[in-house]
């Protein structure tokens, strides 16, 4: 299965500023997902994101505060703008784990609004 | 009513007991099933991934899905420290649709 390298693992931002997490994938994939993991909640799709064409946005999410980027096949960027400590979370990309079936997850990014 | 439902307990077992981990699912539509393991500070590892109704083992671990009931679990059997973590399980339609639909995760604890 893929292996997904994702960066910054953890982050301490203020509120008003804007964080860039990335996501390396060490093989081809077509889809790259977007997932929230708030503290006692479910893991949530934020996004879907092909690479050339815009991102999808599941409902509650929109572009203008998570602004996704798919310059190529192995690569995608989530920005969460204009931060607030409600958007203190673990914010996890995934792709499909090709014939093992399943979907293989990058280790998170620990996000921290003050 | 959530689509997934799971106890998010915590669970805490003696070194070496069975440990049953459930979830149930209000969509009849749902048609492939995964069991993730998240350790504390990392992202969530796939265990297992079914498609059908019965069971399906993998060393000390399966997967049972019963879609009459809408009703999955996860038996460990054995059970070590090491197997200490949250255990998330999670569904999807299939086909076009790739979201998926997890629950709240149970945190496991083995205790030595």
């Amino acid at each position: 299965s893929a292996v997904i390298s994702q960066k910054p693992s953890r982050d301490i931002c203020q509120r008003g500023t804007s964080l860039t997490i990335q996501c390396q994938v060490d093989s081809q994939v077509t889809m790259m997902f977007w997932y929230r993991q708030q503290p006692g909640q479910s893991l949530t799709l934020i996004a879907t994101a092909n690479q050339g064409s815009e991102a999808t946005y599941e409902s509650g999410f929109v572009i203008d505060k998570f602004p996704i980027s798919r310059p190529n096949l192995t690569f995608s960027t989530l920005t969460v703008s204009n931060m607030s400590p409600e958007d203190s979370s673990i914010y996890l990309c995934s792709v499909a784990s090709g014939l093992t079936g399943g979907y293989t997850f990058g280790s998170g990014t620990r996000l921290t609004v003050v | 009513q959530k689509e997934v439902e799971q106890d998010p307990g915590p669970l805490s077992v003696p070194e070496g007991a069975i440990v049953s981990l459930n979830c149930t699912y209000s969509n009849s539509a749902f048609q492939y099933f995964m069991w993730y393991r998240q350790y504390s500070r990392k992202g969530p590892e796939l265990l297992m991934y079914t498609y059908s109704s019965g069971n399906k083992e993998d060393g000390r671990f399966t997967a049972q899905v019963d879609k009459s009931s809408k009703y999955i679990s996860l038996f460990i059997r054995d059970s070590q420290p090491s197997d200490s973590a949250t255990y998330l399980c999670a569904t999807h339609y299939g086909g076009a649709t790739n979201k998926l639909i997890f629950g709240t995760g149970t945190l496991l604890a083995v205790q030595p």
